[in-house]
């Protein structure tokens, strides 16, 4: 099946700095890819659309400004946590979808201190 | 937003038992997805359904799609201490988008 990888899978930072996490489609291209967050014992909420070569499409109550989303190849979409506070701490989850399947990515644990 | 409202929200039997787990919406959907996901990872896809009244087994585990495309359950047959886990329904209103239900979690205990 298609593999979707994620970078880092855990980390930690101190409140107000910026956090880089990538998604990387390993065997296939995927002009869109998604990226969710989970806050614990609770389920995934869409945060937005990563659309390749254009800019992504956020849900409502999400932040643009906040989570920067640039998704500058076929096989890659970064998501940026600026200025992160305690209450982002979240696990970040990205997939994709070649055809009509979704595989996603391990997840990214970010904690913010 | 969260478009499917999943019950029970914490499901705790013994191992050997069935259960039932529900997903509901006023939305129609394109397709419905069930997942389950161990703690720390992503989720991993179990069935994908797309047709009104369609039922889906997957060994001991069945799945149905309502016929008006609303809802759907997860049906799983004399439970293991293995089927402990996350589960979540998601749904795509329309093309790729899909939106995840509130969970169930289920433990099996021994």
């Amino acid at each position: 099946g298609a593999v979707v990888s994620q970078h880092p899978s855990r980390v930690i930072c101190k409140s107000g700095t910026s956090v880089k996490i990538e998604c990387r489609s390993l065997d296939f291209q995927a002009t869109t890819m998604f990226w969710y967050r989970q806050f614990p014992k609770q389920s995934l909420m869409l945060m937005a659309t990563s659309n390749e070569g254009s800019k992504a499409t956020y849900e409502q109550g999400v932040e643009k400004d906040k989570f920067l989303i640039n998704h500058a190849s076929l096989t890659l979409s970064t998501l940026t946590v600026t200025s992160a506070h305690p209450e982002d701490s979240s696990f970040y989850i990205c997939s994709a979808t070649p055809l009509d399947t979704q595989y996603f990515g391990p997840g990214t644990r970010l904690t913010v201190l | 937003t969260q478009l499917l409202e999943q019950s029970p929200q914490f499901l705790s039997i013994q191992e050997g038992e069935n259960l039932t787990v529900y997903c509901n919406s006023s939305s129609v959907f394109s397709s419905l997805q069930w997942y389950r996901q161990e703690p720390g990872e992503g989720p991993v896809l179990l069935v994908t359904v797309v047709t009104g009244g369609e039922v889906k087994k997957l060994k001991r585990l069945t799945f149905q799609f309502g016929d008006a495309r609303k809802d759907s359950s997860l049906h799983i047959t004399a439970a293991q201490p293995g089927d402990t886990g996350l589960y979540l329904c998601a749904g795509a209103p329309g093309g790729n988008q899909f939106y995840f239900g509130t969970g169930t979690s289920l433990t099996v205990i021994p």
